[in-house]
């Protein structure tokens, strides 16, 4: 089975751009988490989605948006782009079952912001 | 709230010498817990996880780690540390009825010296 993949893997952008991330869950799992990466931050929860339909969120401005289609692959969309978004995104898949499962993680992106 | 903690920042073992990396956390109701680990450019994988029953779970990669419910801790151990153990490790907890949002502590840097 193939893992999670997440495309691009790096992108550098400029403040005020927006980006769009995508992810591509375990085939099979229905459930798709995302997580900003900074340093002495840790992993911090952005939004879940489930079924299409966003489940959790995280404390984030609105210019942090998803959205997940039928076939379970999610894109993660940062608008107006500030150098804080800079970071690695983490999108992490589960089958669907809440709370009961580990949530399998892909690569990341890479986010530069200049 | 729900909350992580890893204590240790930053951790530095000889090869061969044991390891123990704290984890503690705050949770109001029965919690899942999870540990995993992130190399260098990579994605998290995860090395074991308690749901229910016996309180110490073996995990991958010769890691053990015991839920203590008296004291919210869930920390990570290993008898012999190799160098390919360096890495970070992060402690997470979710529950069911968070769905599949999880909270991650900030991470323990592991480095190991031959």
């Amino acid at each position: 089975k193939a893992g999670v993949t997440q495309t691009p893997r790096y992108l550098i952008k400029t403040r005020g751009q927006q980006v769009t991330l995508s992810c591509s869950p375990i085939s099979g799992h229905r459930s798709v988490s995302w997580y900003q990466q900074t340093p002495g931050q840790g992993l911090q929860f952005l939004f879940e989605y489930f079924s299409e339909t966003q489940r959790n969120k995280g404390n984030f401005p609105g210019r942090f948006s998803g959205r997940q289609f039928s076939n379970s692959r999610s894109e993660m969309n940062v608008s107006t782009l500030e150098l804080g978004d800079s970071a690695l995104y983490l999108c992490a898949s589960t089958p669907g079952i809440p709370g009961r499962n580990e949530q399998f993680f892909g690569p990341g992106t890479r986010l530069t912001v200049l | 709230a729900q909350s992580v903690t890893q204590p240790d920042i930053h951790i530095t073992v000889s090869e061969g010498a044991s390891l123990e990396l704290r984890c503690n956390y705050s949770y109001g109701a029965t919690p899942y817990l999870f540990w995993y680990v992130q190399s260098p450019g990579q994605g998290l994988q995860l090395l074991l996880k308690y749901f229910s029953g016996d309180t110490l779970v073996q995990g991958i990669k010769g890691f053990e780690a015991e839920f203590k419910r008296s004291q919210s801790s869930f920390n990570l151990r290993k008898p012999s540390v190799h160098w390919s153990d360096a890495a970070e490790y992060f402690c997470a907890v979710g529950a069911q009825n968070t769905g599949n949002q999880f909270y991650f502590g900030t991470g323990t840097s592991l480095t190991v010296i031959p």
